[in-house]
């Protein structure tokens, strides 16, 4: 079955710390897709990243970067220098492939982020 | 550009009242659209998700209903509201109904039934 676990419920920092948000999936599936949304305060969910089973390079956008192992079976997210605005909750999600887009979220991580 | 509305932002019901959400995308044609429900501590789960005009799927047995009278409009309903149904309710789209796509998020409504 598929599951996707963030065993961080909180994690709080000071400000230009760097913080890493962990996500474990399970899958029984060959082909298989990985992502990350932010919920800030104001609701929405917004897309960070999208990651394919076949492609475990890391990616690195400005302060965010994102490692994938799939030995492990992680999709570990990092923020470099984190600021206030990074404040929010991380979703990690997983959507099997040969089907439609049905996204299996984790609980999510609550960041806050301190001055 | 596409964007997507949800309303109420709130809204407080009482048990055994109806219930109607409402969600609306802008600036695409023929978006395939979801309702989600976040529970306070979980995960986003996937309630409902249509592909066209009057297309419905259901993910989970529940309390609650939806319909896509308009290729844009998307309604979350029940007839009559348990507690059971409190929690944050978020209305998505996407271009194509594949396993790589990417969701667009509304703002959410954070129904409490009392």
């Amino acid at each position: 079955a598929q599951k996707v676990t963030q065993a961080q419920t909180e994690i709080s920092v000071v400000e230009k710390e760097d913080v890493t948000l962990d996500c474990v999936y399970e899958t029984r599936d060959t082909t298989y897709y990985l992502f990350w949304y932010k919920q800030p305060p104001s609701g929405e969910l917004v897309f960070l990243i999208r990651r394919n089973s076949f492609d475990e390079q890391n990616e690195i956008s400005g302060r965010y970067s994102w490692n994938f192992q799939k030995s492990t079976s992680s999709f570990n997210f990092t923020i470099t220098a984190s600021q206030v605005v990074d404040s929010a909750v991380y979703f990690c999600a997983l959507s099997e492939g040969g089907g439609y887009n049905k996204l299996i979220f984790g609980a999510g991580t609550r960041l806050a982020v301190h001055p | 550009s596409q964007t997507i509305h949800q309303w109420p932002a709130t809204l407080v019901q009482p048990v055994g009242s109806p219930l109607s959400l409402e969600c609306t995308v802008e600036g695409t044609s023929n978006p395939n659209l979801y309702w989600y429900r976040q529970a306070a501590g979980r995960g986003l789960q996937l309630l409902f998700y249509s592909v066209g005009i009057g297309q419905i799927s259901s993910e989970v047995p529940q309390n609650l209903s939806a319909s896509r009278p308009q290729d844009r409009q998307f309604i979350l309903s029940s007839k009559k509201l348990l507690l059971s149904d409190s929690g944050f309710y978020l209305c998505a789209w996407s271009v194509r109904r594949v396993a790589d796509e990417k969701l667009f998020f509304g703002s959410g409504t954070q129904l409490s039934v009392l």
